[in-house]
Order: structure tokens, then C-alpha cells, then sequence
């Protein structure tokens, strides 16, 4: 089984819809993180958490909210999805010490399309 | 803020050549560098690392990095591709000192032919 667990994989929905991302990890990381990868653009980061009660903005936060609802979970919302929010999302863990500081492990990927 | 330039937004290369995959940064404080890779369909998974230490780099699947203060730069490199090799590539860069934010690259096609 996969060490970060995005779901669902694929997904597509309509403009206005709320869309939830899930992921879970086993890895017994405090950080967890949501990017977002666009063709030319590469991935930039939509919110970080370094645990329940600790959750920061990224560079391109709008539009988006996050939960996490444990140390292992970290979801992503969508509100109202709108046709420019179609991407592939990744979830990403991180350890804070450590040999393998710095150094982000990620999810499958979850490919959203918002028509 | 830290910023990286992947300078070859696409790279073919024949099977068994080498390539090199430039990356440039910009940052007015000490950094820790990272090359991703990108197999089809799949997530990204770490290729090497620079946090300290030795400016050459060795990491997976036989590829090398070398790491350039004076020129900013955090080349990839491997002597001689396979077919596998083909992938999207992404070079990071973080903060040393607030080490929990990388900053990516727009990433570099490789396509090995044979």
C-alpha cells in the first residue's frame, strides 16, 4: 500500500460544485502539504500544515480550504469549483528531522477536471 | 523568497547519450536543492538532494547533480539515458533556515529515443 493515499484519483465534476480531495498518510509525518501541478507552471503550493492546529496559506490559496482532521488526514475543498481549478493535485508529507529534512514525499496525484 | 528556473522546458535525447537539465536559483539566503522525478502517470519521487557538504551530488538511477554557489545553479546529469529515463523532471529549492516550503521549478521533459 501506498505511503501517502490520495483519493479519489480521478474526478470530474461541474462549475459550482464543492469538491472534497482526500489524503491520509502512514508515514508518521507532522507535515502534510497540497500543491497544485499545471502543464508549464510545475507545482505550487495551495496550504501547508504542520499539524492539526497549525494550517498556513500558500502562494495561491484562493479558492481553496483545507481540514485536517487528524495528524495522518489533510483534505483539500473545493467551494465552488470553477473551470480554472482543473489540474492534478498532489498531497505531500514531510518530516521536520532527521536524514530526511526538507524532503517532500507525495501522493499519486488526483486529476480534477471542472467543466 | 526563494525561485528556480528550469532553463529547457523540453529535452530529447537518444538512449545510451547523456543529458544534462539546467536549474538556476535565486535566493539571498542559504538553500537546500532538490531534483524530483516524474514517471507517467505516477507521483513525484526524490532523485537527489543538496543540504551541505560535498557541491557533487549522487543520487538514484545513476544521476548526479553538482551544486554552484557562485553561478546559482543545481545541474542534473547522467552519462548515459535509458528508455526508462523518460520523465518529467522538476528541480526545488527551500530555505535552509525555514526548510518546510520548497519552491519548484516548471519541470523539463526528457524523451529518450532509441
Amino acid at each position: 500500500d501506498a505511503d501517502v493515499t490520495q483519493t479519489p484519483r480521478n474526478r470530474i465534476t461541474k462549475t459550482g460544485k464543492r469538491i472534497m480531495l482526500e489524503c491520509s498518510q502512514t508515514k508518521g509525518h507532522d507535515r502534510m502539504y497540497w500543491y497544485r501541478q499545471d502543464p508549464g507552471l510545475g507545482l505550487r503550493l495551495i496550504y501547508y500544515s504542520f499539524d492539526v492546529k497549525d494550517i498556513n496559506k500558500g502562494e495561491i490559496s484562493d479558492g481553496y480550504s483545507v481540514s485536517r482532521q487528524a495528524q495522518a488526514k489533510f483534505s483539500l475543498s473545493l467551494e465552488s469549483a470553477i473551470p480554472n481549478q482543473t489540474a492534478l493535485y498532489f498531497c505531500a508529507t514531510a518530516k521536520a528531522t532527521g536524514t530526511t529534512r526538507g524532503e517532500l514525499f507525495f501522493g499519486e496525484g488526483s486529476r480534477l477536471t471542472v467543466l | 523568497a526563494q525561485s528556480v528556473t528550469q532553463l529547457d522546458s523540453q529535452v530529447p535525447v537518444f538512449e545510451e547519450a547523456p543529458v544534462e537539465l539546467r536549474c538556476n536559483y535565486s535566493s539571498s539566503v542559504s538553500v537546500y536543492l532538490f531534483w524530483y522525478v516524474q514517471y507517467p502517470n505516477q507521483g513525484l519521487q526524490l532523485l537527489l538532494k543538496y543540504l551541505s557538504g560535498s557541491t557533487l551530488v549522487k543520487g538514484i538511477n545513476g544521476f548526479e547533480a553538482e551544486f554552484n554557489k557562485s553561478q546559482t545553479s543545481f545541474h542534473l546529469r547522467k552519462p548515459s539515458v535509458h528508455i526508462s529515463d523518460t520523465a518529467e523532471y522538476f528541480c526545488a529549492v527551500s530555505d535552509a533556515a525555514n526548510d518546510y516550503k520548497l519552491s519548484f521549478g516548471a519541470g523539463t521533459t526528457v524523451t529518450v529515443r532509441a
